[in-house]
């Protein structure tokens, strides 16, 4: 059984570009969540999504937007690449209840 | 809002040695508490959780009690491997709420 699904594995960007980040839920799970880890810091939720809709929602500015398609898999994306983005980027899915996290191996940007 | 402190580290032991890596959290209503691990390199892999007060949660020798008088969720573990070495990351979450973090606690076990 497959568990959750990021892609790429790394990637260099350069300042002011824009980044997709990509993630396939875990089998039987229907709601995506995003999260940034800093080096040294802990992760820090950006975003989840639940039936293609947005449904919560971190301090994180407009730059960054996703989107959940029918298939529940979803896309991370960040507009106008700062140096500060660089960070391990998380995926996790769930059933909806909120409590069955799966966590995916991430997707460590880095932005030069 | 919701919050989780967790203790500074890192924290290095012996082989052997007894762990215990403080947490506390501040929250409204009755939040389920988890504990992440993260080996380099890696994603965060749930390592046990508790739903209610007084619950005990355990996994691979490691346990933690939910404390609600005390709003604490500290994890313990007896005798520690070199193969524990990570970092330990206490969580918490309210129903279909997102995971709230603390920063971590780097774990170095030596022989």
């Amino acid at each position: 059984d497959a568990g959750v699904t990021q892609s790429p594995t790394h990637l260099i960007k350069t300042r002011g570009q824009q980044v997709t980040l990509r993630c396939s839920p875990k089998s039987g799970h229907d709601t995506v969540s995003w999260y940034q880890q800093a080096l040294g810091q802990g992760p820090q939720f950006i975003f989840q999504y639940y039936e293609e809709e947005e449904r919560q929602r971190g301090n994180f500015p407009d730059r960054f937007s996703g989107h959940q398609f029918p298939n529940y898999s979803s896309e991370l994306n960040v507009n106008a690449l700062l140096l500060g983005d660089s960070a391990l980027y998380l995926c996790a899915s769930s059933s909806g209840d909120g409590y069955g996290y799966t966590f995916g191996s991430g997707t460590r940007l880095t932005v030069v | 809002g919701d919050s989780v402190t967790q203790m500074e580290g890192p924290v290095t032991l012996s082989e052997e040695a007894f762990l215990t890596i403080n947490c506390t959290y501040t929250a409204t209503g009755y939040p389920s508490l988890f504990w992440y691990v993260q080996y380099p390199g890696e994603g965060l892999q749930l390592l046990l959780k508790a739903t209610k007060a007084d619950d005990k949660g355990s996994n691979k020798g490691f346990e933690a009690t939910y404390r609600k008088e005390t709003t604490s969720f500290h994890l313990e573990k007896g005798s520690v491997q070199v193969s524990d070495s990570a970092v330990y990351f206490c969580a918490l979450n309210q129903a279909g709420t997102a995971l709230i973090f603390g920063k971590g606690t780097t774990l170095s076990v030596s022989s």
